[in-house]
């Protein structure tokens, strides 16, 4: 299994900042994933970030408002630009076990991020 | 494309009694099912899948799930639940010849009162 760490855990943000959320993994791993989970909704898929070329992101989200860097197999950010209310959420990475790839995935335990 | 469908918002039960956690899903091909399950404040942990075999699927702390491909379901069972198994549960489903990204459902909150 793979251990993932997120930071920050939890913030608080003022309208029209920005944020970056780190995503450090303790073993290399080829595929991983920001979703974002809205209250009461499903978890919504972002972007896969790639290692070494731009990510590829999901209808509805573009790079402006939510760049993504993959420096490297075990690092990745989600930096949340410009921010507003609406984008109040929990902003999870995860990334793919080792093996044959079935669509399970390992997540980190989140950052909740509260825009006022 | 695929979906997933989760009939319950929010399950209330008493401690010991069972709870089954509904799940339906929506796709023209062969799938591979999931259920994960979300403590607060932590994030997302696989309790169960189905990939091939056998339709009942034994996961962790004591759940099951029963795939029925007739009825497109994969419903979320525990003969006795405990006060901690307050918690968000997602089904989800990926496609084994797309892509694999799973697509999850809006969740269940599972609370247990004493």
């Amino acid at each position: 299994s793979a251990v993932i760490s997120q930071k920050p855990s939890r913030d608080i943000c003022q309208r029209g900042t920005s944020l970056t959320i780190q995503c450090q993994v303790d073993s290399q791993v080829t595929m991983m994933f920001w979703y974002r989970q809205q209250p009461g909704q499903s978890l919504t898929l972002i972007a896969t970030a790639n290692q070494g070329s731009e990510a590829t992101y999901e209808s509805g989200f573009v790079i402006d408002k939510f760049p993504i860097s993959r420096p490297n197999l075990t690092f990745s950010t989600l930096t949340v630009s410009n921010m507003s209310p609406e984008d109040s959420s929990i902003y999870l990475c995860s990334v793919v076990p080792p093996g044959l790839y079935t669509g399970e995935l390992f997540f980190g335990e989140g950052s909740r991020l509260t825009v006022l | 494309a695929q979906s997933v469908t989760q009939l319950d918002s929010q399950v209330p039960v008493f401690e010991e009694a069972p709870v089954e956690l509904r799940c339906n899903y929506s796709s023209s091909v062969s799938v591979y099912l999931f259920w994960y399950v979300q403590y607060p404040n932590q994030g997302l942990q696989l309790l169960l899948k189905y990939l091939s075999g056998s339709t009942l699927v034994k996961g962790i702390n004591g759940f099951e799930a029963e795939f029925n491909k007739s009825q497109t379901s994969f419903h979320l069972r525990k003969p006795s639940v405990h006060i901690s198994d307050t918690a968000e549960y997602f089904c989800a489903v990926s496609d084994p010849r797309g892509s694999y990204i799973p697509t999850f459902g809006r969740g269940t909150s599972l609370i247990v009162h004493p």
